[in-house]
């Protein structure tokens, strides 16, 4: 069935560091992929998607591309701020499983001053 | 965006009592509705998906007699934790979707649950 992985936290960073955040997928077909924020308290808010292969979703600063060749969407950000910190999980949705969102385990990220 | 509220944020209720959680969309007309549970630092797990008008698709392992969904109108769903224990103590979440959210599921901000 489809899977999503991620790479486990926390992930500890200084501001203005980059950020990568590894996220691979499993599925059958072409999914659409997702990268949500979780604030702590918080529901999940979308941060940016993909549905195809070599798109690339971006918003505020973060950018993850879809390659297909690698079954990957790793997110990444040129230079974290301490706001930033938050729990990162990774989706995908398709076929089959009709809308259901498949998450990854989440990886939490704290960024210091 | 779209937006979901759910209501309570936290309750506290005592163990074997029920309690309800509402999630609904605000601005648009959700015809699906999913329910989430999430234990402490985890990831989000689908515990049922709902459409307007129709009984509850539930995962499987969640039973359905304790976690009652109900889906009657189109801005609103209820989850309704039944004879709670301590075990069901969770950060429940709903997310929305229909047509007017191009079918994308929007999240509610969580509802902190605690049985004692």
């Amino acid at each position: 069935g489809n899977s999503v992985t991620q790479m486990e936290g926390p992930v500890t960073l200084s501001e203005e560091a980059f950020l990568t955040i590894n996220c691979t997928y499993t599925a059958t077909g072409y999914p659409s992929l997702f990268w949500y924020v979780q604030y702590p308290g918080e529901g999940l808010q979308l941060l940016l998607k993909a549905t195809k292969a070599d798109d690339k979703g971006s918003n505020k600063g973060f950018e993850a591309t879809y390659r297909k060749e690698t079954t990957s969407f790793h997110l990444e950000k040129g230079s974290v701020q301490v706001s930033d910190s938050a729990v990162y999980f990774c989706a995908l949705k398709g076929p089959p499983g009709g809308g259901k969102l498949i998450f990854g385990q989440g990886t939490e990220l704290s960024v210091k001053p | 965006g779209a937006v979901v509220s759910q209501h309570p944020s936290r309750v506290i209720c005592k163990s074997g009592t029920s309690v309800k959680i509402e999630c609904r969309s605000l601005d648009f007309q959700a015809t699906t509705m999913f329910w989430y549970r999430q234990f402490p630092k985890q990831s989000l797990m689908l515990m049922a998906t709902s459409n307007e008008g129709s009984k509850a698709t539930y995962e499987q392992g969640v039973e359905k007699d304790k976690f009652l969904i109900n889906h009657a109108s189109l801005t609103l769903s209820t989850l309704t934790v039944t004879s709670a224990h301590p075990e069901d103590s969770s950060f429940y979440i709903c997310s929305a979707s229909g047509a007017q959210s191009s079918y994308e599921q929007y999240f509610g901000p969580g509802t902190r649950l605690t049985v004692t």
